[in-house]
């Protein structure tokens, strides 16, 4: 059964360093690929997709991730991030096996440290 | 537009009690979907609609139910509130239906059943 492993719960970073949520995925094909942010009180927003082509995709607020079809993963990187970036994200993988079309993981909570 | 409002914000239900949550999208989207998502847990999806008309259970139905009477709306109604129904609440709509389509998120709905 397809399933999307998020390792991390809560991960917290200093404004400005780097980031890297890791997203491991279990699907038989070629999956499409999410990754979803959930700031404080707002809904799910999509942060970019993979779906074919270059395994670096590139996605809004600075953020991109990258498909490793050897090691099952899609992680979000962002080169330094921001007291805005606190928020709960969201990996997600397509599948037609599920009534939504999609699955998601627990989700990574990340915090800022000033 | 607006994207995918729902309402309320955040409710407090005593058991046996009943209620609907409202959501509503006005980007002409047939696919409307209604998910739950408890602390440390992906979504998980209730119902799902393809359509005016047309509803199906998604993973978790058991103690709701729903109505799609317009293009635009997709009501949520909780039936006699349990404990186990205490989560947040969020309803989605797609332009598609596919593992490849975004889900475009309201804000959700905090429910506390006490």
């Amino acid at each position: 059964a397809q399933s999307v492993t998020q390792p991390d719960i809560h991960i917290t970073v200093s404004e400005g360093a780097s980031l890297e949520l890791r997203c491991n995925y279990s699907y038989g094909a070629t999956p499409y690929l999410f990754w979803y942010v959930q700031s404080p009180g707002q809904g799910l927003q999509l942060l970019l997709k993979y779906f074919s082509g270059d395994t670096l995709v590139q996605g809004i607020k600075g953020f991109e991730a990258e498909f490793k079809r050897s090691q099952s993963s899609f992680n979000l990187r962002k080169p330094s991030v921001h007291w805005s970036d606190a928020a709960e994200y969201f990996c997600a993988v397509g599948t037609y096996s599920s009534a939504s079309k999609i699955i998601f993981g627990s989700g990574t909570r990340l915090s800022i440290r000033p | 537009n607006a994207g995918v409002t729902q309402t309320p914000k955040f409710r407090i239900l005593k058991i046996g009690q009943s209620m609907t949550l409202q959501c509503t999208q006005d980007m002409n989207h047939n696919y409307m979907y209604w998910y739950r998502q408890d602390p440390g847990m992906g979504l998980k999806l209730i119902y799902y609609s393809v359509g005016a008309g047309i509803t199906d259970k998604g993973e978790v139905p058991n103690g709701y139910n729903v109505s799609r009477s317009t293009t635009e709306d997709f009501p949520l109604r909780l039936e006699l509130a349990a404990p186990s129904q205490t989560s947040v609440y969020f309803c989605a709509s797609s332009l598609e239906f596919g593992p490849q389509e975004t889900q475009y998120f309201g804000p959700g709905t905090r429910l506390l059943v006490l």
